[in-house]
């Protein structure tokens, strides 16, 4: 079955830092979200990006789904950015929806 | 307004109990799920609900019973409970499959 990767496991920033997520696929899909689940548990969905660019306010992210990654960018760091990040895919050959291991981020003030 | 609400939040039972969780959402939504985190963090989607049509059964033990009265509630029973399935379970919804979710608080089931 399909493969997903993120990287780094995790991060220490300063507040105000910018920072790159990865998520690596293994084979074709035909969905991919982000998210975001903060320390308290909370899960928000970030971004539905099966390819292209999109922006929200200090993040953004880019699929590239030729060569099967996504990349997810926060600017100026704060706190509240901390928690740990999801991407998940649809495998686009036997529909199964899969969760990459995250990425668990902290930010310091 | 909570727009996915699930409870109850916090469940602690002993083993072999019977048990449910209840889900509603008031934001239209037309699919529904399910998903387990484990103490890994490792999320898993385990049920999903199209206009209260079950169309994703990922491999669960048949303990777990998710039932759908109508296309804003969610519920899941489980049966004879183990050690094993103390987890948070989160309720979703979104419209359309796996598009732009919206996720209830979770509820943190501990099998004692």
């Amino acid at each position: 079955g399909i493969q997903v990767e993120q990287s780094p496991p995790d991060l220490i920033l300063q507040e105000g830092a910018n920072s790159t997520l990865r998520c690596n696929f293994s084979d074709s899909v035909n969905n991919l979200q982000w998210f975001h689940q903060n320390p308290w548990g909370q899960l928000i969905n970030l971004f539905y990006i099966p390819s292209g660019t999109k922006q929200n306010g200090r993040l953004s992210a880019t699929t590239v789904a030729t060569e099967r990654y996504s990349l997810l960018y926060i600017s100026s760091s704060q706190t509240t950015d901390s928690g740990v990040y999801f991407c998940a895919v649809v495998d686009s050959g036997t529909y199964k929806y899969i969760f990459g291991t995250g990425t668990r981020l902290k930010v310091l003030a | 307004d909570t727009a996915v609400s699930q409870t109850p939040k916090y469940l602690v039972t002993q083993m072999g109990n019977d048990k449910s969780i209840k889900c509603e959402q008031n934001l239209g939504h037309d699919t529904m799920y399910w998903y387990k985190q484990d103490s890994k963090k490792f999320l898993k989607i385990m049920f999903s609900y199209n206009n209260k049509e079950l169309i994703i059964n990922e491999t669960v033990p048949n303990r777990f019973s998710p039932k759908s009265p109508d296309k804003a509630h969610l519920n899941l029973h489980i049966n004879s409970l183990e050690l094993g399935d103390s987890a948070v379970y989160f309720c979703a919804s979104s419209q359309g499959l796996f598009r732009g979710y919206t996720f209830g608080s979770g509820t943190r089931l501990t099998v004692v």
